[in-house]
């Protein structure tokens, strides 16, 4: 069954406290992998596509990174504004273009 | 116009009646599509519609559910005899085939 993992569940830095969330995945193709970062009371805001091992993107302070088993959001030197849960997807390469959710990592940012 | 909107914002309904959600979305994208998102849960996939081939409804959770694009833009998320476990934000998006999603900012829904 094809599924999409991320972790942790929560988590809470210092402000400057760089960290990683991790989003792993199992399926039976890939076509891409999507970062999304959702505010409270919002939909989620697209951060970054990536679609081959090894690729990376990067926004600001955030840069996203691919293997062939999971991504990482790297979140280097974060504000108190980079707080928002963070959500992962993928989109398989085989049926239609529907994508697999994780359930997101919840980010707070303590000034 | 500029991002995906979707009306109303807040809808409280009883148990037992019919609503109807609507989104409208990105000029010219090509993809629309709605899911749902739950309290401490994942976005949960619903419908899929692309141009003018006959939508993905494979995740929709009951006979209760139905949805349409009109004119391959504006879409109506019908939710009939709804129940208490209905109540979730219903958040709609749009693309271009196999880019990154816009998501408007959704619909709360809550069935007392």
């Amino acid at each position: 069954e094809d599924q999409v993992t991320q972790s942790p569940e929560a988590l809470r830095l210092q402000e400057g406290e760089s960290s990683s969330l991790n989003c792993s995945y199992t399926v039976s193709g890939l076509r891409g992998l999507f970062w999304y970062r959702q505010d409270p009371g919002k939909g989620p805001e697209f951060l970054f596509t990536l679609y081959s091992a090894g690729e990376e993107k990067e926004k600001e302070r955030l840069k996203a990174t691919l293997t062939k088993k999971e991504s990482f959001l790297h979140i280097t030197a974060p504000k108190p504004e980079d707080s928002a849960t963070y959500l992962c997807a993928v989109l398989l390469s085989s049926g239609t273009y529907k994508y697999i959710f994780g359930t997101g990592t919840r980010l707070k940012v303590l000034a | 116009g500029a991002g995906v909107s979707q009306s109303p914002s807040n809808k409280v309904t009883e148990k037992g009646k019919d609503v109807e959600l609507r989104c409208d979305p990105i000029s010219g994208h090509t993809a629309l599509y709605w899911y749902r998102q739950s309290l401490g849960q994942g976005l949960e996939f619903l419908i899929y519609f692309q141009g003018n081939s006959a939508p993905d409804k494979s995740g929709l959770p009951s006979d209760r559910f139905s949805a349409e694009r009109t004119g391959g833009s504006v879409s109506t998320l019908t939710i009939q005899r709804t129940q208490q476990e209905d109540s979730a934000v219903y958040l709609c998006a749009s693309s271009f085939t196999g880019s990154g999603y816009t998501f408007g900012s959704g619909t709360r829904l809550t069935v007392v």
